[in-house]
């Protein structure tokens, strides 16, 4: 199973530009890179996934590069609600036809007004 | 649309007592599930997954089950319950293609 390394909390001032970084070095080549957003008491919920460069969507990018041993979530202009922790995920192809996701500790984002 | 119930919400146990927690997916067929646990501060821990009816793979050695008796239908078990169980439990479904996970509401269990 591919292991992935987060920062385990980041702070960030209302209306910057944030940058998670996770490193991944023993991906695969099947794997995709997926982010959840958590609050607490919830479940995670998906913000972005990417397979290789770059994707973006309403809520955030996600930057990888080549060698895709590593993978930056953007999150633009942050908000007090977006204060969660993100999880970085590489998903797994098992021969059964599942996915053995592991979630790491994540990355605990603060916002400060 | 697919959707995915846990129950119960909340649960207080004595120690050394059963449990069961249930999920359902509704809206797809054939779904692989998985059980996450997530002890207080702390990350989410794989427990069970399964691909199928019958079929279950356990992460972590525990005193905790999990059947699937239903294609959409994953139960969570214990016989006699440790201090150490507590925690939020957390079901989840994805689909074949990709990794994308949807995760019920949680059921938190607290055990005394």
């Amino acid at each position: 199973l591919a292991k992935t390394t987060q920062p385990i909390s980041m702070d960030s001032y209302e209306g910057q530009e944030v940058n998670i970084t996770c490193s991944h070095n023993n991906i695969a080549t099947n794997d995709y890179i997926t982010w959840y957003q958590q609050f607490p008491s919830q479940g995670p919920r998906f913000i972005i996934q990417g397979y290789k460069t770059k994707v973006t969507n309403e809520v955030a990018s996600l930057f990888i590069p080549a060698d895709r041993k590593s993978s930056t979530l953007s999150l633009p202009r942050v908000s007090l609600s977006d204060t969660a922790v993100y999880y970085c995920l590489v998903g797994e192809y098992s021969g059964a036809g599942s996915y053995q996701l592991t979630f790491g500790k994540g990355t605990k984002l603060s916002v400060i007004p | 649309s697919q959707t995915i119930h846990q129950w119960p919400a909340t649960l207080v146990q004595p120690v050394g007592s059963p449990l069961s927690l249930e999920c359902t997916v509704e809206g797809t067929s054939n779904p692989n599930l998985y059980w996450y646990r997530q002890a207080a501060g702390r990350g989410l821990q794989l427990l069970f997954y399964s691909v199928g009816i019958g079929q279950i793979s356990s992460e972590v050695p525990q005193n905790l089950s999990a059947s699937r008796p239903q294609d959409r239908q994953f139960i969570l078990s214990s016989k006699k319950l440790l201090l150490s169980d507590s925690g939020f439990y957390l079901c989840a479904w994805n689909r074949y293609s990709t990794g994308e996970l949807f995760f019920g509401e949680g059921s938190r269990l607290t055990v005394l």
